[in-house]
């Protein structure tokens, strides 16, 4: 049973660049959800994807864009880079009929330079 | 808006003994709460899920136990280990506005000295 993955895991990019990321959810999943976290703090909720739309989101700017395919994967775009985006992005998934319980992926460790 | 504290910031013990790791948050009207473990540069791994109508959930060496009313929950760890070093993360699930929203500490940064 596969859990959740994410790609790539590391990656350079210049101030002003585009990134995506991608997240493919645990087995049984529906609901992706994407966090960032800078050094040394607990992960910041950037927004929650379910049936392809985006249901929640934190307090991110609109640079922050996602995007929820049918087989659940999603992915996270991120827009005119600044330094302070670099970052760890955690992709989390569950099931919204479950437990409520939590699965992260590994990350995409992101630096902007 | 829900706040979620975790004290010790750090934490440094001789092997083999037990550890107690503090987890508070504002609002008592939680959904559940989840301990994580963290190892530097990683994702996190879900340790214990305690529903908010449960008092403790274990699994192994580890115990959460859960008092909504105080706001507290508390993660125990018996007879530590150094393969325990890591950093530790509670997540609260609240309902805000309709919506079930995950709110997370800044954990607590445990190494275990052989």
């Amino acid at each position: 049973d596969a859990g959740v993955t994410q790609s790539p895991t590391h990656l350079i990019k210049t101030r002003g660049q585009q990134v995506t990321l991608r997240c493919s959810p645990k087995s049984g999943h529906d609901t992706v959800s994407w966090y960032q976290q800078a050094l040394g703090q607990g992960p910041q909720f950037i927004f929650q994807y379910y049936e392809e739309e985006e249901r929640q989101r934190g307090n991110f700017p609109d640079r922050f864009s996602g995007h929820q395919f049918p087989n659940y994967s999603s992915e996270l775009n991120v827009n005119a880079l600044l330094l302070g985006d670099s970052a760890l992005y955690l992709c989390a998934s569950r099931s919204l009929q479950g437990t409520g319980e939590l699965f992260f992926g590994e990350g995409s460790r992101l630096t902007v330079l | 808006k829900q706040e979620v504290t975790q004290i010790p910031a750090a934490l440094s013990v001789p092997e083999g003994e037990n550890l107690v790791l503090n987890c508070s948050f504002t609002d008592s009207a939680i959904y559940n709460l989840q301990w994580f473990r963290q190892d530097p540069g990683k994702g996190l791994t879900s340790l214990l899920l305690i529903q908010s109508s449960q008092r403790e959930q274990t699994s192994g060496r580890l115990n959460a136990s859960l008092d909504k009313s105080s706001g507290r929950s508390t993660l125990y760890i018996a007879a530590s280990q150094p393969g325990d070093s890591a950093t530790y993360l509670c997540a609260v699930q609240s309902r805000f506005s309709g919506t079930y929203k995950y709110f997370f500490g800044t954990g607590t940064r445990l190494k275990v000295l052989a």
